[in-house]
């Protein structure tokens, strides 16, 4: 089983649309979950953590369930500027350790 | 967060030969990360750099291949040794910055793009 899972897509969405996405992991003992966005030829960057209550910013809400091992992203109100990898992100072993990634998923936002 | 630095940012390599690959932080951080990501592919952890003590390989990558070093809180050099097309990537490095109640966040490097011929 692979350690971080995500529908690769594409994602073809109107804009305007809402989307969401869902990602699984596999170590149930994981401590930190993250969301990044990845750009073309660009280095990832953070787009939000996932806290265990859940979190919002702006047009993109984050959850996280632990019991089933998922981890989700809502993006609402879609924008052109959308478009993007995202990429499902998980601390599995601790603050010394690294990130395992997913393969992420590729949105497109259609005008 | 912090300003990351990675140089140099692209290079293109014969097969044997080496690549020195340097990553510089704007303030000191507690940790630092290396990771390739091969075309099409996502993100795989290479090593954590350790400050003042061997690297931290993770499962698939050797000390031979890939050494590390570290040898203050804000910059660390990736050498890809004897390198083959297979190795042709982009490598990033990343830091975690340690903050009160901090989340283990890592910030990325622009990365370097390698292409061996």
């Amino acid at each position: 089983r692979k350690e971080v899972e995500q529908d690769p897509g594409p994602f073809n969405v109107p804009e305007g649309a809402t989307v969401a996405f869902n990602c699984t992991y596999s170590n149930s003992a994981s401590q930190s979950f993250f969301w990044y966005r990845q750009d073309c030829r660009k280095e990832p960057k953070l787009l939000m953590s996932v806290y265990s209550s859940g979190n919002e910013d702006g047009r993109f809400t984050a959850q996280l369930n632990r019991a089933s091992q998922y981890i989700s992203l809502l993006i609402r109100d879609s924008k052109l500027s959308d478009s993007a990898t995202y990429l499902c992100v998980v601390n599995m072993y601790g603050g010394a350790d690294g990130l395992t990634f997913g393969k992420g998923t590729h949105l497109i936002i259609q005008p | 967060s912090a300003v990351i630095s990675q140089k140099p940012s692209r290079d293109i390599c014969q097969r044997g030969t080496s690549l020195t690959i340097q990553c510089q932080v704007d303030s000191q951080v507690t940790m630092m990360f290396w990771y390739r990501q091969q075309p099409g592919q996502s993100l795989t952890l290479i090593a954590t750099a350790n400050q003042g003590s061997e690297a931290t390989y993770e499962s698939g990558f050797v000390i031979d291949k890939f050494p590390i070093s570290r040898p203050n809180l804000t910059f660390s050099t990736l050498t890809v040794s004897n390198m083959s097309p297979e190795d042709s990537s982009i490598y990033l490095c990343s830091v975690r910055v340690a903050e009160p109640n901090d989340y283990n966040e890592q910030f990325f490097g622009p990365g370097t793009r390698l292409t061996v011929l």
